[in-house]
């Protein structure tokens, strides 16, 4: 079975603080996602992942940036964290070539609260 | 514009029959997910429909109509295991996946 582990399950950090959020993956997979689920809408993909060192953009990138230096993790940071990105942030990785037809494996998530 | 929708909530009794609905519209369309989300923990991957029709697996089945675009998921038997969020999801010609807001299941005994 894939396993996708994210670092913490909870944060709780304070506006302008610098959050990493820690996401590895167990199955050799290339493609890893960051999403975040608020309530009432849809899961929103902020950044996405297709190897090593590669990024691309999701839906909702501003005020956040990822790194992918090893191909089992992926992070992802929020350069200064401010309330409105208070949420639940999944990381997801899936295998193959094809980015949107591979079912996504999920992290239990992080759910983040900034004050 | 790109949209999914799905009711937001849905109660059951078990041992009862659910069936819960999606319906989108987007830029092409490749096929269309569904995942279960257990409260507080990760969305788990149920099925995957690129062709029109039922496909069945156990006792859940996923249901797509393209011409409508359309689909459904069917819980039959249901156990209180089966009290969730089910998020569906489709994948457009633009390689972009869009999600629904996810309907969460009740059950009651």
């Amino acid at each position: 079975d894939v396993k996708v582990t994210q670092s913490s399950r909870y944060l709780v950090k304070r506006t302008g603080e610098k959050v990493f959020l820690e996401c590895v993956q167990d199955m050799d997979h290339e493609n890893m996602f960051w999403y975040r689920q608020d309530p009432g809408l849809g899961l929103r993909l902020i950044y996405f992942s297709y190897d090593v060192k590669m990024k691309e953009k999701g839906d909702i990138p501003e005020g956040y940036s990822v790194s992918r230096e090893k191909k089992e993790r992926f992070s992802l940071i929020l350069e200064s964290a401010s309330t409105n990105q208070t949420s639940m942030y999944l990381c997801a990785s899936s295998p193959g070539e094809d980015l949107v037809n591979s079912p996504l494996h999920f992290g239990n998530g992080t759910r983040l609260t900034v004050t | 514009g790109q949209n999914i929708d799905q009711p937001t909530e849905m109660t059951a009794t078990e041992g009862a029959i659910v069936q819960i609905n999606c319906t989108y519209q987007t830029s092409g369309f490749n096929g269309l997910f569904w995942y279960q989300q257990h409260a507080g923990e990760a969305p788990t991957f149920l099925s995957y429909n690129v062709l029109d029709g039922l496909e069945e697996k156990g006792r859940f089945s996923s249901f797509l109509s393209r011409s409508k675009g359309y689909s459904y998921l069917l819980l039959k038997e249901l156990q209180m295991k089966d009290s969730a969020s089910y998020l569906c999801a489709a994948s457009d010609s633009n390689y972009q996946l869009i999600w629904g807001a996810g309907t969460k299941l009740i059950i009651k005994p």
